[in-house]
């Protein structure tokens, strides 16, 4: 069965520090991935997502991630976090023909900002 | 354009009360979802609707019916409303499948 993990429930970085989310996938095709964030209150808005290709994919608010296919992983990457970034984080997986359209999530990764 | 848009935004029901959620999208997808989110457990997609006129069961089905009115709607329906119903309820909708964009989300209580 295909499954999502993000190891980390929860992770404290410091403004202007960079920061890394791991997403490990069990699945048995090459999957579509994605990165979701959620801020307080709100629903979840898509960062970036990989289909083919490059597997290092450029995202919104300065975000990226890199599919490395030997890992079963899609990590989420940004240089240098700003206060806003604080949120919820999900990496989401799908792609079987048998599956179209029904996306897996992590259980998400909470993000905190000190100053 | 307002996206994906969901009423109500609060809602706390008796235990057996009935209910339903509306979701509205005007970005002309075709397909639509309805998911749970839980504490420690992510989203978990309850039914979607592929297309006008479709539905289909999602990961966790059991205690909930929907319906696809048209191509903008999808509400969600709780006929008997239990405690282990209570949770953040989202909306999503997309062109075809992978890029779902999300609505603000409806949070259940069920006492």
């Amino acid at each position: 069965a295909q499954s999502v993990t993000q190891p980390d429930i929860h992770i404290t970085v410091s403004e202007g520090a960079s920061l890394e989310l791991r997403c490990n996938y069990s699945y048995g095709a090459t999957p579509y991935l994605f990165w979701y964030v959620q801020s307080p209150g709100q629903g979840l808005q898509l960062l970036l997502k990989y289909f083919s290709g490059d597997t290092l994919v450029q995202g919104i608010k300065g975000f990226e991630a890199e599919f490395k296919r030997s890992q079963s992983s899609f990590n989420l990457r940004k240089p240098s976090v700003h206060w806003s970034d604080a949120a919820e984080y999900f990496c989401a997986v799908g792609g079987t023909t048998d599956s179209w359209g029904k996306l897996q999530f992590g259980a998400g990764t909470q993000v905190v900002v000190t100053p | 354009n307002a996206g994906v848009t969901q009423t109500p935004k609060f809602q706390v029901l008796k235990t057996g009360q009935s209910m339903t959620l509306q979701c509205a999208q005007d970005m002309n997808h075709n397909s639509m979802y309805w998911y749970r989110q839980d504490p420690g457990m992510g989203l978990r997609l309850i039914y979607y609707s592929a297309s006008e006129g479709t539905t289909d069961k999602g990961e966790v089905p059991n205690g909930y019916n929907v319906s696809r009115l048209n191509k903008r709607e999808f509400s969600l329906r709780l006929e008997s409303a239990a405690p282990s119903q209570t949770s953040v309820y989202f909306c999503a909708s997309s062109v075809e499948g992978w890029e779902q964009y999300f609505g603000p989300g409806t949070r259940l209580t069920v006492t």
